[in-house]
């Protein structure tokens, strides 16, 4: 099915771990964007990529790095992991000039222990 | 992007219309208002956008002012499915690609069976 698909669902980190969240779209659209939600909060972006080849900070990247690895998949890492960074991170992508909105995928729930 | 301003919470009765508003008194001339909502910590889903002149697709209608300050989301006919955070957004629609989705906290809209 066409959509954004991130993984991994859920994860558990210990303070100073590192990982990568995954994040793939089939629907060959431009742009892409990670964003992270806490609880009783809206989204906050970290970062996005406007094309391949090209990456933005967002309102929130200090801790993230991130990597567009081609048009399909755009990668955020957490280098040393913090307890503050327990969030549920979605990426979106969006494609030039598409005015019907942004998709989002089903999230990642990353708790850092 | 404009700011919105959106009331925390509201409830609907079921079957009944929600009328969800949404206020954004500093939009500009080329900024679109969006709606999305999310369901229960998923990803957040489109809706419908507007310009300038009212919208109804499948989902919702969209209501907006002569005066672009303000608008109104319609769900006509509400089901429990509906209960969701509803966000308004406004955004510039360009071809470049670093144009980025601003959210707020929303209205997490309850249906009342």
């Amino acid at each position: 099915n066409a959509g954004v698909t991130q993984t991994p669902k859920f994860q558990v980190l210990k303070t100073g771990q590192s990982m990568t969240l995954q994040c793939a779209q089939d629907m060959n659209h431009n742009s892409m964007y990670w964003y992270r939600q806490d609880p009783g909060m809206g989204l906050r972006l970290i970062y996005y990529s406007a094309s391949e080849g090209t990456t933005d900070k967002g309102e929130v990247p200090n801790g993230y790095n991130v990597s567009r690895l081609n048009k399909r998949e755009f990668s955020l890492r957490l280098e040393s992991a913090a307890p503050s960074q327990t969030s549920v991170y979605f990426c979106a992508s969006l494609f030039f000039g598409d005015s019907y909105g942004y998709t989002f995928g089903s999230g990642t729930r990353l708790t850092v222990v | 992007d404009a700011k919105t301003t959106q009331p925390p919470s509201m409830d609907c009765a079921e079957g009944r219309a929600a009328n969800l508003p949404c206020n954004h008194s500093t939009i500009s001339g080329n900024e679109y208002v969006y709606w999305y909502r999310q369901i229960h910590s998923q990803g957040p889903q489109y809706i419908i956008h507007g310009l300038k002149n009212n919208e109804t697709n499948e989902m919702a209608s969209l209501i907006i002012t002569e005066d672009r300050k303000s608008s109104t989301l319609i769900l006509p006919h509400a089901t429990l499915r509906d209960t969701a955070v509803y966000y308004c957004i406004v955004r510039v629609a360009s071809n470049f690609g670093n144009e980025k989705l601003t959210f707020g906290t929303g209205t997490r809209l309850t249906i009342i069976p």
